[in-house]
């Protein structure tokens, strides 16, 4: 098993811009989610989904957008980038019960200039 | 809503001493604590957790204990190595008393650990 894989590692963007940041487990987890990491604030939750075709807000969703079309698969969409949304981001995922850990992929790390 | 609060860093020490780093939280509802850790240019691996008040979690030497009456979740080793400085995250995951999950987890805002040999 590949656990949960992230694409691109790191990228550069312009203030304007848009992209689109991968996702995908082969664990086949239910619950899927999406972090940023700043620094001296941990782990904030962006967006998350407990299942295929269900999307919910974490504490800062605005500017990103998610959709979960699969069980495997969870982009983050930002769509028009700004400087506020440098950052490390981080998927991860886990079965539905909140006594299980949840896996981490590896990060993508995002810079907007 | 749930917090986490985790002990300003960041925390050096030599190898060998004991460590301590403290975590307190606020959830409503039957929470589940873990600690997390994030070395170097990685992400983030459980390191240890407990489900319910009492339980203790242990994982390579660290241990936490989860304490209801004073809402805390320690993080305790007591002999620290050089392969253990990383970044160590305190987490929460909430329930109701049914047991349905929120899945989501609140995090502290992390400690940094440096060891010296």
């Amino acid at each position: 098993n590949a656990g949960v894989t992230q694409t691109p590692k790191f990228q550069v963007l312009k203030t304007g811009q848009s992209m689109t940041l991968q996702c995908a487990q082969d664990m086949n987890h239910e619950y899927m989610s999406w972090y940023r990491q700043d620094p001296g604030m941990g782990l904030r939750l962006i967006h998350y989904s407990v299942g295929a075709g269900i999307t919910d807000q974490g504490e800062v969703p605005n500017g990103y957008n998610v959709s979960r079309s699969t069980t495997e698969d969870f982009p983050l969409r930002l769509l028009s980038a700004a400087p506020s949304q440098t950052s490390v981001y981080f998927c991860a995922s886990s079965p539905t019960n909140s006594g299980d850990e949840q896996f981490f992929g590896p990060g993508t790390r995002l810079t907007v200039l | 809503g749930n917090s986490v609060t985790q002990m300003e860093g960041p925390v050096t020490l030599s190898e060998e001493a004991f460590l301590t780093i403290n975590c307190t939280y606020t959830a409503t509802g039957y929470p589940s604590l873990f600690w997390y850790v994030q070395y170097p240019g990685e992400g983030l691996q459980l390191l240890l957790k407990a489900t319910k008040a009492d339980d203790k979690g242990s994982n390579k030497g660290f241990e936490a204990t989860y304490r209801k009456e004073t809402t805390s979740f320690h993080l305790e080793k007591g002999s620290v190595q050089v392969s253990d400085s990383a970044v160590y995250f305190c987490a929460l995951s909430g329930s109701n008393a049914g047991g349905t999950s929120y899945g989501k987890l609140t995090f502290g805002q992390g400690t940094i650990l440096t060891v010296h040999p």
